[in-house]
């Protein structure tokens, strides 16, 4: 089981504001992945990455960045945050058990702008 | 129509019965499928997971595997109140790239 660290938990910002959020794991993961989930909706895929130097979007379109530079580090990046960008980000990595790739998610962030 | 599809509940269940959840799949040479609960302001943690060729027990869940109707149960036995949480189906396909698909969750409610 992997080990994945989110901060911050809670966020209030303000428009306009450029943001970090970290994660990091400290197993190894090759892969990890960023989601982003309203109370009570589904996941949405927004970065994900195959290792380092590799980062690719997701489904749901985003406005933010990421990077990885190191393997065990993956952050999430707003250039300038919108109400709109109000919601949990979820940070994961996962490892291949058997045949399947099993993923293990952070606590989360959750983002509120005001 | 949807890769993963979930019935978004609620289902209730007394305490004490199984609960019995469903998630239904495309067909598209579907790999393994997860089962992930999710409690109301949590972030998912992984239950169990199943390849295409076999059910599984854990404990009190079961994960069992309908490929004729393309879908998949998780049986949850013995129900606690505790085992209220909104649980989600993932789907990884064979030409995904180990990406999950993930269904919308379904919210099981069990009542003492």
């Amino acid at each position: 089981e992997a080990d994945i660290y989110q901060t911050p938990r809670y966020l209030v910002i303000g428009t306009g504001k450029k943001i970090t959020l970290e994660c990091s794991q400290t197993m190894g993961h090759d892969k990890m992945y960023w989601y982003q989930q309203d109370p009570g909706m589904e996941l949405h895929l927004i970065h994900y990455s195959y290792g380092v130097n590799s980062t690719e979007k997701g489904d749901l379109s985003s406005e933010s960045t990421v990077s990885r530079i190191r393997t065990e580090h993956f952050p999430l990046t707003l250039e300038s945050a919108r109400p709109s960008h109000t919601s949990q980000y979820l940070c994961a990595s996962s490892e291949r058990q058997g045949g399947a790739d099993t993923q293990y998610f952070g606590p989360g962030t959750r983002l509120t702008v005001l | 129509q949807k890769e993963v599809e979930q019935n978004s509940g609620p289902l209730s269940v007394p305490e004490g019965a199984i609960a019995s959840l469903n998630c239904t799949y495309s067909d598209r040479g579907s790999q393994s499928f997860f089962w992930y609960r999710q409690y109301s302001g949590k972030s998912p943690e992984l239950i169990m997971f199943i390849y295409s060729n076999g059910d599984k027990e854990d404990g009190r869940f079961t994960a069992q595997l309908n490929k004729a109707s393309q879908y998949v149960s998780l049986l949850i036995r013995d129900s606690q109140p505790s085992d209220s949480a909104t649980y989600l189906c993932a789907v990884n396909y064979l030409d995904s790239n180990y990406q999950l698909i993930w269904g919308a969750g379904t919210k099981l409610i069990i009542k003492p």
